[in-house]
């Protein structure tokens, strides 16, 4: 079935350091793919998406690129700043389209 | 912000009991959603549904069951809570889902626990 695999946090960075996550994921067809966020003690919130092969999403200093060829959507950021420390989930949605299906999340903790 | 409203947002209680977390969005949207979220496991779909009396299982759903009379409300019950659901549960609403779309829009959290 779908599935989305995400590296094992926590990612521990200095603040201006350059940012990876990688997401890979298991799908039928060529499903969007998603990046959210969640901020400690609330609820997610859409980060960036794209919804089809070599589109790039972006948003806010971070972008990811939808590579078909690898089945990935790794999340980067050039130089990341203490107020990005969060939980990044990657999600795509499920064949029949009717939800998402998320990764386990991956914390990100910034320090100055 | 989405109109997203859950509650209870904290609660404790004890194995056997019956448990009703209630989601209420003033957004109008079709899609309601509960996901829990436990370490290790990330997010993890229990029930949804896409429209008033329209639910369907995901893939947590054992153990659970939902209700959508109104468009506004989605409940998540737990008909007799034990230890393994000690969550924090999430409700998430979406106008619309499919291959071009598929934001959610989450709640803020029910943190759920069973004794």
């Amino acid at each position: 079935g779908d599935s989305v695999t995400q590296m094992e946090g926590p990612v521990t960075l200095s603040e201006e350091a350059f940012l990876t996550i990688n997401c890979t994921y298991t799908a039928t067809g060529y499903p969007s793919l998603f990046w959210y966020v969640q901020y400690p003690g609330e609820g997610l919130q859409l980060l960036l998406k794209a919804t089809k092969a070599d589109d790039k999403g972006s948003n806010k200093g971070f972008e990811a690129t939808y590579r078909k060829e690898t089945t990935s959507f790794h999340l980067e950021k050039g130089s990341v700043q203490v107020s990005d420390s969060a939980v990044y989930f990657c999600a795509l949605v499920n064949q029949a389209g009717t939800a998402l299906i998320f990764g386990k999340g991956t914390t990100l903790s910034v320090s100055s | 912000d989405a109109g997203i409203t859950q509650s209870p947002r904290h609660k404790v209680t004890e194995t056997g009991t019956p448990v009703t977390l209630r989601c209420h969005q003033t957004e109008n949207h079709r899609y309601m959603y509960w996901y829990r979220q436990d370490p290790g496991h990330g997010l993890r779909l229990i029930h949804y549904s896409y429209g008033v009396k329209d639910t369907d299982k995901g893939e947590v759903s054992d153990g659970y069951s939902v209700s959508r009379s109104k468009t506004e409300d989605f409940l998540l019950t737990l008909e007799s809570a034990t230890s393994s659901q000690t969550s924090v549960y999430f409700c998430a609403i979406s106008e619309k889902v499919g291959h071009n779309t598929g934001e959610l829009f989450f709640g803020e959290g029910s943190r759920l626990t069973v004794l």
